[in-house]
């Protein structure tokens, strides 16, 4: 069965910092890991989509990577804004299907 | 840009009572989900659809939940007999459905749903 983890489950910085959110995920099993963002009340956005034949992507100031044999992926977000605020979660297919497993998220505030 | 469109946003029911929740996918997306995220948990993985058919349903799906395309571009979830623990956010999202890895989720506003 296929279990994402994420931490920190919260993280309050700065303005301008430079930051990490981590996944761990059980089943190596994947064709691809997407990260999202959730703001609250409202839905999921899509940030990026890293393939498993691939170490990591790049969008803006966002950057994942992906080690599929370790089962972990994280998230760089560069100098950080307050309009980043929010939840960020991932999500991995479970046994190859099209169904998503969702981490729990980490709920970021990035403080003026 | 194109978007995942759900109705309503916020539906009051009572528990027994039957609700229709309706999404409009992406024009030319060929996978339909549902998912569900109970406040304050995880989002939760209900069914998906490919072809006029679910291709893939979780355990949450049971009897009381079906889904429909009723007409080429609406897609819809039905809870014949609400229970007071089917009130979430439902989610609806769509994918173009390519065989790579590439598959990316587009997610709706969601519609909360809450059963009194």
């Amino acid at each position: 069965k296929q279990e994402v983890t994420q931490i920190p489950a919260a993280l309050s910085v700065p303005e301008g910092e430079n930051l990490v959110l981590n996944c761990s995920f059980t089943d190596s099993a994947i064709y691809n890991l997407q990260w999202f963002r959730q703001d609250p009340g409202k839905g999921l956005t899509s940030l990026l989509l890293i393939q498993s034949s691939q170490r990591e992507q790049t969008s803006g100031r966002l950057n994942a990577s992906l080690d599929k044999s370790s089962g972990r992926s994280t998230l760089y977000i560069a100098a950080s804004q307050p309009g980043d605020s929010a939840t960020y979660l991932c999500a991995v297919p479970y046994n190859y299907g099209q169904n998503f497993v969702f981490g729990p998220g980490t709920r970021l505030s990035v403080l003026p | 840009e194109p978007e995942v469109t759900q109705t309503p946003s916020h539906q009051v029911t009572q528990m027994g009572q039957e609700v229709i929740l309706r999404c409009v996918p992406i024009s030319n997306h060929l996978y339909f989900y549902w998912y569900r995220q109970i406040l304050g948990q995880k989002v939760e993985f209900l069914v998906s659809f490919y072809n006029n058919e679910i291709s893939e349903k979780s355990e949450i799906f049971d009897d009381q939940f079906s889904v429909e395309r009723p007409d080429g571009s609406n897609f819809t979830l039905k809870i014949r007999s609400t229970k007071l623990e089917d009130s979430a956010m439902y989610f609806c999202a769509s994918s173009e459905g390519r065989s790579s890895g590439a598959n990316v989720l587009t997610f709706g506003a969601g519609s909360r749903l809450t059963v009194l």
